[in-house]
């Protein structure tokens, strides 16, 4: 049972445009949510995390928007450049132990 | 963040035999986790290395497969057993706690087995 539901599996999008990725969760004592990337041949690199007590948070061109209520994230990655693309996962924890999505492929058109 | 070392990064092996992985933090770490990503998908929780106790296992996962040590609060191995070419996947070390609060991962042992 997955208990980390991601879409879409995979997206293309140009250089300089917005590539959306979401995440929706069933599990509410989850308490922290990271998002990962993920080159082949290496391992996952954290790129952002939010906790529910947030709505939003930015680092750059990444940005996590949290729904408590709707129990869902998404990751915006703006003006989109080809060394983004990766593999995205986005994960859901209690403790640290992680629960991942399934990943989303994007691929960086320039 | 926390700075992690695998080793080995990468292994060929003969089914039927073993594999011990290594997990070496710079730091003290709360938390200790090890998983597995199979070719092409998602990360799966195999276990929680407790220091100084047994490891707390996944469902799906046995200890007679994946033991697991964890003699203090920097280092953790894992090994897997008896092994078999579905066991072919990258096993990740991943840690979080003390000054961390935030998890990261090694950059995981790329196993082959045939």
């Amino acid at each position: 049972q997955q208990q980390v539901k991601q879409s879409p599996q995979s997206l293309i999008v140009q250089k300089g445009g917005i590539s959306i990725i979401n995440c929706a969760y069933e599990n509410t004592a989850f308490d922290y949510f990271p998002w990962y990337q993920q080159f082949p041949g290496k391992g996952p690199a954290l790129l952002i995390a939010i906790r529910p007590d947030v709505s939003e948070k930015k680092e750059g061109r990444f940005t996590i928007s949290f729904n408590k209520s709707a129990k869902q994230f998404s990751l915006h990655i703006m003006d989109s450049q080809p060394g983004d693309s990766a593999t995205y996962f986005c994960a859901a924890s209690t403790h640290y132990k992680l629960s991942f999505g399934a990943g989303t492929t994007v691929t960086v058109r320039a | 963040s926390a700075v992690i070392s695998q080793k080995p990064s990468r292994d060929i092996c003969q089914r039927g035999t073993s594999l011990t992985i290594q997990c070496q933090v710079d730091s003290q770490v709360t938390m200790m986790f090890w998983y597995r990503q199979q070719p092409g998908q998602s990360l799966t929780l195999i276990a929680t290395a407790n220091q100084g106790s047994e490891a707390t296992y996944e469902s799906g996962f046995v200890i007679d497969k994946f033991p697991i040590s964890r003699p203090n609060l920097t280092f953790s191995t894992l090994t897997v057993s008896n092994m078999s070419p579905e066991d072919s996947s990258i096993y990740l070390c991943s840690v979080a706690g003390g000054l961390n609060t935030e998890a990261f991962f090694g950059q995981g042992t790329r196993l082959t087995v045939v």
